[in-house]
Formats: structure tokens, sequence, C-alpha cells
């Protein structure tokens, strides 16, 4: 199947500082890519759909300007949290949608944020 | 919006043993419904999937039954192996929208 590789797998970083992850599409070009918060125990929570070109579509209650995201290449999508506090810290995974079939979904490695 | 459910949370089944996940789903235009794998500190790894115009997928072990008319869905695995103690998502999406996902059952097979 399709492959959607997401990079770090972990990171911690100090207070104040900005992390980036990248999910890159390896096998397909994708031109909408997704980002979802995960929580301990708790399911997936959609932050933000990346469209390639343009502007991320946040979801309700997601900060634009802590998340940043730019999806500059149809196989590249990027999420920067800026000036992350601990309450930032969390397990990201992104998802694309391989082909013209928008509906299937395959998801990244994730990334789990420590910020100390 | 779309609102999933799924049950139950958690699950214990004896090695051998059958494990069913239901989910049910409140958009009746929803029309595609996958099911996803989740280890420990790695993604959901997508392990079944099935559309509106199919009432039933299997793979193997695995399978996926869908009643559209009580708009619910259920995953079926047979002979559980201890490696597929894990947390298992449903989802359901309606044409290109986004997912929208179940809260999740954790299942645990014991030897």
């Amino acid at each position: 199947g399709a492959v959607v590789s997401q990079h770090p797998s972990w990171v911690i970083c100090k207070s104040g500082t900005s992390v980036k992850i990248e999910c890159r599409s390896l096998d397909f070009q994708a031109t909408t890519m997704f980002w979802y918060r995960q929580f301990p125990k708790q399911s997936l929570m959609l932050m933000a759909t990346s469209n390639e070109g343009s502007k991320a579509t946040y979801e309700q209650g997601v900060e634009k300007d802590k998340f940043l995201i730019n999806h500059a290449s149809l196989t590249l999508s990027t999420l920067t949290v800026t000036s992350a506090h601990p309450e930032d810290s969390s397990f990201y995974i992104c998802s694309a949608p391989p082909g013209s079939v928008a509906t299937e979904a395959f998801f990244g490695q994730g990334t789990r944020l420590t910020v100390v | 919006g779309e609102n999933v459910e799924q049950h139950p949370s958690t699950l214990s089944v004896q090695e051998g043993d059958s494990a069913v996940i239901k989910c049910t789903y409140s958009d009746s235009a929803s029309n595609y419904f996958p099911w996803y794998k989740q280890e420990l500190g790695k993604g959901p790894q997508l392990i079944i999937d099935i559309r509106s115009n199919v009432g039933e997928k299997k793979d193997q072990r695995i399978a996926v039954t869908l009643n559209k008319t009580a708009k619910h869905f259920s995953l079926h695995i047979t002979e559980t192996q201890p490696e597929d103690s894990a947390v298992y998502f449903c989802a359901a999406i309606r044409g290109y929208s986004t997912l929208t996902f179940g809260k999740g059952t954790m299942l645990l097979v014991s030897p």
C-alpha cells in the first residue's frame, strides 16, 4: 500500500523553542495531507488540512499561529509547533490520501513531542 | 456533522477466540468505513475498509460487515493471536470530507 513517512519519530525540546515535523508521501503525490493530535488513550483529533500550494484549513480551536503548516510540494507537508510549551506535548500524526480516491488515508508513524 | 460511536472501549479475549468491535455512525450519506490498528507509539495502520455499496468484506482472519439501514458496521477478527493486541479505531467519511474516528477499542489477546 501507499507509504507515508513522518520525521522525527520523537523529539524533546525546551519551552519556548520551535519544532518542525515533516510528513512525506513516498510513492505517491498528495495534494492534501491531514495533521492529527492524539493524547494518551484517546482518539485522533484532526488539527488541520494541509493543501499543496495554498493555505491550510484549521479545525475550530486550533491556533494557526501556533501550529504552522506548510505544504510546499506534492510529497511534503510540515507542521511547526512554535514557542512550544509543556501542554503542547503530545503525539502528532499525519495522513495522506493516495491517488484520486480522496477517501482513503494512510498514516505516518507519528511524532512524540515532549516539551520540557 | 458525522458522529461515530465505538464499542467496547476494551476487549479481552483468549488466544484463538473471536473478537468483534462495533461502530455506529450518524450521517446516512457516509460511504466509506475504514478500520485502523494502532500499536503503542505508532501511527494507525489501515487493516480493512468497506464502501457503502458492499455489505461484507473479508481478508484472511479479518472481516468487516456494514448495515446501511441500521447505520452500523463491525470488525470481526477470528482465531485471535497475541500480536493482534492493539487499539483499533473505526472511522467514517462522506465523499471527500475528513475522517471521523471512533474513540477506539483496546484489544488484549491473552496466550
